[in-house]
């Protein structure tokens, strides 16, 4: 059974830089497409990006000047950077399988998600 | 992006009930598209994908159906455990855009 574990920083100040890491386990990091999915409080569900363990990686154009995502293989991780951050940017950061095939669209592995707080 | 708008925003029932979310996408996506179940300080979970096709592991007493830009999510017979509040997502074009949610209450 995959499983998903976000961790980082849970408090960022405004203007600086957010950054978690996705540990996957029960399973391989390579062969899938991996997303970062957000969800400010009590409101809806916002697509950050998706990233292959190879590397080639799309962004959601609101967020794209800001988002950097990397994969490490030899440590089965992802990790996802969104610079100048503000208050918008306070959610719940979700990392997720996308389901394959190939970049489906549809994420069937959820880690629990983590609140990062942006606030000085 | 596309929008997704789903009806009702919320809804109250009572167990054994049948419920119907709907979702509307401002332009065709095929039948790309996705129902997520998603708890209080829980994770989403995939209930449906490609418009119709059950995930692994879901009771059968959800079902999806819909193509284009209308789409429903029906509950057979209501559920305890299946009050939550439910998500689509449309998946044809980047970014999967979601629609604003409908909760299902106890009535």
């Amino acid at each position: 059974q995959v499983q998903l574990q976000e961790s980082g920083p849970g408090l960022v100040k405004p203007s600086e830089t957010l950054s978690l890491t996705c540990t996957v386990s029960g399973g391989s990091i390579s062969g899938y497409y991996w997303s970062w999915i957000r969800q400010p409080p009590g409101k809806g569900l916002e697509w950050i990006g998706y990233i292959y363990y190879s590397g080639s990686i799309n962004y959601n154009p609101s967020l794209k000047s800001r988002v950097t995502m990397s994969v490490d293989t030899s440590k089965n991780q992802f990790s996802l950077r969104l610079n100048s951050v503000t208050a918008a940017d306070t959610a719940v950061y979700y990392c997720a399988r996308v389901k394959p095939p190939g970049s489906s669209g549809y994420c069937d592995y959820w880690g629990q998600g983590t609140l990062v707080t942006v606030s000085s | 992006d596309i929008q997704m708008t789903q009806s009702p925003s919320s809804v109250s029932a009572s167990v054994g009930d049948r419920v119907t979310v709907t979702c509307r996408a401002s332009q065709g996506v095929g039948t790309w598209l996705a129902w997520y179940q998603q708890k209080p300080g829980m994770a989403p979970k995939l209930l449906v994908y490609a418009a119709s096709s059950l995930q692994s592991g879901v009771p059968s007493r959800f079902s999806g159906s819909g193509s284009g830009t209308d789409f429903t999510l029906t509950i057979s017979s209501l559920q305890p455990e299946d009050f939550a509040t439910y998500y689509c997502q449309q998946a044809n074009i980047f970014p999967g855009t979601f629609g604003g949610g409908t909760k299902v209450e106890i009535k």
